[in-house]
C-alpha cells in the first residue's frame, strides 16, 4: 500500500489570507496527481489533474504545482474566503489505474 | 448531466446485521468506484470495475464485503455481517476511464451500533 501525505491536518486562516498546502508521494510509477475539494455534506469535486512534471495549474485563486522527480505538489489559494473552507484532496495514480488518496487538508477560513 | 447517485444516504444498523448500498455511476463511464471514508483519514479504495469486470478489489475485506456490477452500470455494495469498525461515508464514484478523473455520489453514511 502507497503512502501520500498531506500537509498540515488542518489549517485555520483569516479571510484574505494566502495559504498552501502540501502532497506527498512516491516518485515512481506515476501516472497523475488529482486534486479534489471536499465541501461538507457535498461530495467532493474535481479542481485538477496534473500529468507532467512542473505543471502548473490555476483555476480563479487556486493554484497548483507539481514536482515528480521528488514527489510532491502544492495547492495555493491566495486571497482565501470563507467558501474555500473544505477538506482539500490529492490523489496520486500510480500506473494509469490504482487510485491512492491523501487523508486530506481540512481548511477552516474565518470571516 | 446527472451526477452520480447513491443510496441509502444514511443508515443505522446494528453490529452483525446486513447492509446494502447502490450506486448509478454518470452514464458512458465505463470504470466505476467504491471508497470507504473512515473519519479523519482519506478515502480507501474498496473496489474498481471497468465495465462488469473487477480491477482491483485487494482492500475489500471478502469475508464480510462483496460487490458487484451486473451490465456493467449500476453497483451493490454489501457487507454481511457488519461489524462496529465499519461505521464510515461509503463513497462511490464514476470516471470515462480508469485514471480519469472521479465524480463522486454523495455517499452513504453507516453508523454500526
Amino acid at each position: 500500500i502507497l503512502n501520500v501525505e498531506q500537509s498540515p491536518q488542518s489549517l485555520h486562516v483569516q479571510e484574505g489570507d494566502s495559504t498552501n498546502f502540501t502532497c506527498s508521494f512516491p516518485s515512481s510509477n506515476f501516472y497523475a496527481l488529482h486534486w479534489y475539494r471536499w465541501e461538507t455534506a457535498k461530495s467532493p469535486e474535481a479542481l485538477f489533474v496534473m500529468t507532467l512534471n512542473g505543471d502548473e495549474k490555476k483555476k480563479g485563486r487556486i493554484s497548483a504545482t507539481l514536482n515528480t522527480k521528488e514527489g510532491y505538489s502544492y495547492l495555493y489559494i491566495k486571497g482565501s474566503q470563507p467558501e474555500d473552507s473544505a477538506t482539500y484532496l490529492c490523489a496520486f495514480i500510480e500506473n494509469f489505474n490504482k487510485f491512492y488518496f491523501g487523508s486530506g487538508t481540512k481548511l477552516n477560513v474565518k470571516p | 448531466e446527472a451526477g452520480v447517485a447513491q443510496s441509502p444516504r444514511y443508515k443505522i444498523i446494528e453490529k452483525r446485521q446486513s447492509v446494502a448500498f447502490w450506486c448509478n455511476p454518470i452514464s458512458g463511464h465505463a470504470t466505476l468506484y467504491w471508497y470507504q471514508q473512515i473519519l479523519g483519514q482519506g478515502p480507501k479504495l474498496l473496489i474498481q470495475f471497468q465495465n462488469n469486470g473487477v480491477v482491483d478489489d485487494s482492500q475489500l475485506p471478502k469475508d464480510r464485503f462483496s460487490a458487484e456490477r451486473l451490465k456493467g452500470v449500476d453497483s451493490t455494495l454489501k457487507i454481511q455481517p457488519a461489524k462496529l469498525e465499519d461505521s464510515a461515508v461509503y463513497l462511490c464514484a464514476s470516471s470515462l476511464m480508469g485514471g480519469d478523473t472521479q465524480y463522486f455520489g454523495p455517499g452513504t453514511r453507516l453508523t454500526v451500533l
